[in-house]
């Protein structure tokens, strides 16, 4: 098994420039989530899914848009970047609510000029 | 509302003491806790789950223990190495949202020094 995986591990964005991470997994995980990762603020959830065609606001979900149209992945998509979006991009999944351990993905670091 | 605490935010300690990181937590109704490791420039790594109806779990050096009770968590290292320099949090389910979501710590930095 692979676990989780992200692509792509590094991007540079101009601001007002959109892109789509992906994130995938193969452990046939119900629920994914996506977080942001910044010095001092810890990680904090921008939009997670709890089933396939399923998506829900985090914490932080302003200027992010996602969508899970197959169970294995869960894409996050930045229509107008923005500097305050530089930040490293942590997605994550697990099987369900009852009691299962979290798995990450190595994570992406976006930096907007 | 659930809030989670980790203190202290830094700890340094020499190659081969054993160490205690701390997890607390205000409301004792959890379902679960999971600690995590996290290297620099790196993901997080699940290191050890305990459940609600579990006082400790184990991992090799690793030994977390859970009181709801007084709403908190512990995790032991034995016998540390500098390997083990990472940042540590804890997580546990957000029980007012269905457990659909982790709430988290921000973190233990554990320096250990050869």
């Amino acid at each position: 098994n692979a676990g989780v995986t992200q692509t792509p591990k590094f991007r540079v964005l101009k601001t007002g420039q959109s892109m789509t991470l992906l994130c995938a997994q193969d452990m046939n995980h119900e629920y994914m989530y996506w977080y942001r990762q910044d010095p001092g603020m810890g990680l904090r959830l921008i939009h997670y899914s709890v089933g396939e065609g399923t998506t829900a606001k985090g914490e932080v979900p302003d200027g992010y848009n996602v969508s899970r149209l197959k169970k294995q992945n869960f894409l996050l998509g930045l229509e107008s970047a923005a500097p305050s979006q530089t930040s490293v991009y942590f997605c994550a999944s697990r099987l369900d609510a009852l009691g299962n351990e979290q798995y990450f993905g190595p994570g992406t670091r976006l930096t907007v000029t | 509302k659930q809030e989670v605490t980790q203190i202290p935010a830094a700890l340094s300690v020499p190659e081969g003491e054993n160490l205690v990181l701390n997890c607390s937590f205000t409301d004792s109704a959890i379902y679960n806790l999971q600690w995590f490791r996290q290297d620099p420039g790196k993901g997080l790594t699940s290191l050890l789950l305990i459940q609600s109806s579990q006082r400790e779990q184990t991992s090799g050096r690793l030994n977390a223990s859970l009181d709801k009770s007084s709403g908190r968590s512990t995790l032991y290292i034995a016998a540390s190495q500098p390997g083990d320099s990472a940042t540590y949090l804890c997580a546990l389910p957000d029980n007012a949202g269905n457990n659909r979501k982790l709430i988290w710590g921000l973190g233990t930095s554990l320096g250990v020094n050869p």
